[in-house]
């Protein structure tokens, strides 16, 4: 739905950093949300961008570009259990409802 | 105790039998939503309600139901189970502001 577009799959290594990218549809859109999987887990929040720039919550960082519909997750020293699936999810106007991309599998390795 | 619980946690079912899933919350939130995930897959919107006395269709919803029996309260019903509807559904809540959703832990279904 709204046409989220985020990678499938993404492989790093401990210790090193990270960006998944995502584009989605900017008419309507109202903010976007970043939400962390572990396999057979509930998504649980990370991050939330209302306006253009970057946010940053520690290791994790999310930047939005309103214009451009485009937004980034940023993982910096990354640990083993950053291994899980990052769900992209822009919400728009219409009832203020979230829209979820496929996600991203990230596989962090030693 | 959890804010959104979801009950039960796992299910085998036969293909034909009805089943209901069920989901209560604590948050006082207004919105519940129902959806579906399959194995390395995006969540896909089945139903969502925005209070008690409105439903609505999301983007999967043949071959499932929902009633919301009070506002803590939204069951998710296969009429009549089939294998393809093996999946992991999850409950969500939102109070319809500017946050975002809330999630269960989930029901791992299997029709077998």
């Amino acid at each position: 739905g709204q046409n989220i577009d985020q990678p499938t799959e993404m492989t790093a290594t401990e210790g090193a950093i990270v960006q998944i990218n995502c584009t989605y549809q900017t008419s309507g859109f109202n903010g976007l949300f970043w939400y962390q999987q572990h396999a057979g887990e509930a998504p649980t929040f990370l991050s939330y961008n209302v306006l253009d720039g970057l946010e940053e919550k520690g290791r994790f960082s999310s930047f939005l570009s309103r214009s451009k519909g485009y937004s980034y997750l940023l993982l910096k020293e990354l640990q083993m259990k950053d291994s899980a699936s990052y769900l992209c999810a822009p919400r728009y106007n219409a009832g203020n409802m979230l829209t979820f991309g496929g996600g991203t599998r990230l596989m962090v390795k030693p | 105790d959890a804010d959104v619980t979801q009950t039960p946690r796992n299910r085998i079912t036969k293909t034909g039998k009805r089943i209901m899933l069920e989901c209560s919350q604590t948050k006082g939130h207004d919105r519940m939503y129902w959806y579906r995930q399959d194995p390395g897959l995006g969540l896909q919107l089945i139903y969502y309600s925005f209070d008690v006395k409105d439903i609505n269709k999301g983007e999967i919803s043949d071959g499932y139901s929902v009633s919301r029996q009070a506002q803590a309260k939204f069951s998710l019903s296969l009429e009549s189970a089939i294998p393809n509807q093996t999946a992991l559904y999850f409950c969500a809540t939102s109070d319809g502001t500017l946050g975002g959703y809330t999630f269960g832990s989930g029901t791992r279904l299997t029709v077998v």
